[in-house]
């Protein structure tokens, strides 16, 4: 499968711990995006990469979170000091920019306990 | 209120119907629209992708937008029960862009 890989697909954590989720987008697709999608809701927009330029990063992404794209291949979203309210599903997707639409991923489910 | 509009639902059809689905938007900056799928547990799957306003067909699936009354709908013909799904409607400003999503749309298709 060449789709859009996510890992892990879940994770529990305790609040107040950090969490590294990591994304391997499409083969040659030069944009990655981060959304969030808490029950019952579409994704939220958080960032996106072109290449290793993060090139826009919404207000929903606080201090608290980073990712980076170092090599423009695969992604990492960190989140620090987690917090209950971070329990969402944090979706990756990819493009090759220009008119091509997003590619999703299956998502990777953080539970805060 | 959202920038995209789209009602929760459950919709739910017998097995042969023709699904309805539409969602209204407050940006008219948004030129370019989107349908996805997404089952229980995965990620969003593409089924529809448009520019501007017009129809588009692809098999089972028609998409319409009426970029003047702020519009689009999504019609699904002789339903099947593996259509249940949540459907969401999705748009940006320009092409590449980022999303913005509805909520989404939960449809049950009863055999």
């Amino acid at each position: 499968d060449t789709g859009v890989s996510q890992n892990p697909r879940h994770k529990i954590t305790k609040r107040g711990q950090n969490v590294t989720f990591r994304c391997d987008p499409i083969s040659e697709h030069n944009r990655l995006y981060w959304y969030r999608q808490t029950l019952g809701q579409g994704p939220e927009f958080l960032t996106y990469f072109q290449n290793e330029a993060q090139l826009e990063k919404s207000r929903l992404l606080s201090d608290r979170f980073s990712a980076e794209r170092p090599k423009g291949s695969f992604s990492t979203l960190e989140i620090q000091r987690t917090e209950q309210g971070d329990s969402a599903m944090y979706l990756c997707a990819s493009s090759t920019g220009g008119n091509s639409p997003l590619h999703f991923g299956n998502g990777t489910r953080l539970t805060v306990t | 209120q959202k920038e995209v509009e789209q009602d929760p639902g459950p919709l739910s059809v017998p097995e042969g119907a023709i699904v309805s689905l539409n969602c209204t938007y407050s940006n008219s900056a948004f030129q370019y629209f989107m349908w996805y799928r997404q089952y229980s547990r995965k990620g969003p799957e593409l089924l529809m992708y448009t520019y501007s306003s017009g129809n588009k067909e692809d098999g089972r699936f028609t998409a319409q937008v009426d970029k003047s009354s702020k519009y689009i709908s999504l019609f699904i013909r002789d339903s099947q029960p593996s259509d249940s799904a949540t459907y969401l409607c999705a748009m940006s400003k320009a092409a590449g862009n980022k999303l913005t999503f509805g909520g989404g749309t939960r449809v049950l298709v009863k055999p």
